[in-house]
């Protein structure tokens, strides 16, 4: 069955980056985007960027430009997405979603405080 | 890339049917038929209910359609379920390989 497992929470520092993975299984990786997409505590979804497994090419959200970078590795059917220049606003669950988002990873709590 | 406008709120009773807005743009849910709604339950991940503007995955009951006019997606819950409260989200393919999702609406079940 097809499984996105991602990373544990984690806890930054401001200013310090944050990078979670989420290992697919389940179907064939190379054949569907994989998104991102985080809801701050309380708030709503709001959708980070995709990446495209097989060749890896990547779109992200215009608020993310410039701090966000999602890579893959596809001997380990991984994704990972990599979150710099942390701030207090960043503190979310971060999911991966794919298999046309009918499938997400269980989050990743990422806080940011010093 | 503004999020997409939904109420924040809708309720009705058991049986009743509820239908939840999301307004965009020509550049978004007016341009594109890739529009998806998301059901997700407090703690839980989000879980694809439609996609493609009206096409529902398996396993989603029928109660659950979906529909566009112009700038504006809806989704429709016919036969209102107690397990059926709880936040909604559409989402718009938006160009260039991006999407935005809605604001979000709560469906309380009276």
């Amino acid at each position: 069955q097809v499984q996105l497992v991602q990373s544990g929470a984690e806890v930054k520092k401001p200013g310090a980056s944050v990078k979670v993975s989420c290992k697919a299984s389940g179907y064939t990786f190379t054949s569907y985007y994989m998104h991102w997409v985080r809801q701050a505590p309380g708030q709503g979804l709001e959708w980070m960027g995709i990446i495209n497994p097989s060749g890896g090419s990547t779109s992200y959200a215009q608020k993310f430009q410039g701090r966000v970078t999602m890579t893959r590795d596809t001997s380990t059917s991984t994704v990972y997405m990599e979150l710099s220049s942390l701030r207090s606003e960043d503190t979310a669950v971060y999911y991966c979603a794919s298999v046309d988002t009918a499938y997400w990873g269980q989050g990743t709590l990422v806080t940011v405080s010093s | 890339q503004s999020a997409l406008t939904q109420p924040r709120s809708v309720s009705g009773s058991p049986g009743q049917s509820v239908t939840i807005s999301c307004t965009g743009t020509s550049s978004d849910v007016g341009g594109y038929n890739y529009v998806s709604w998301y059901q997700q339950h407090p703690g839980k991940a989000p879980k694809l209910m439609i996609y493609d503007v009206s096409k529902r995955p398996s396993g989603v009951p029928d109660r659950f359609s979906g529909s566009k006019s112009g700038n504006t997606a809806s989704l429709t819950i016919s036969g209102l379920q107690a397990e059926d409260e709880a936040d909604y989200y559409c989402c718009s393919y938006a160009g260039s390989n991006t999407y935005v999702f809605g604001t979000g609406t709560k469906v309380t079940v009276l």
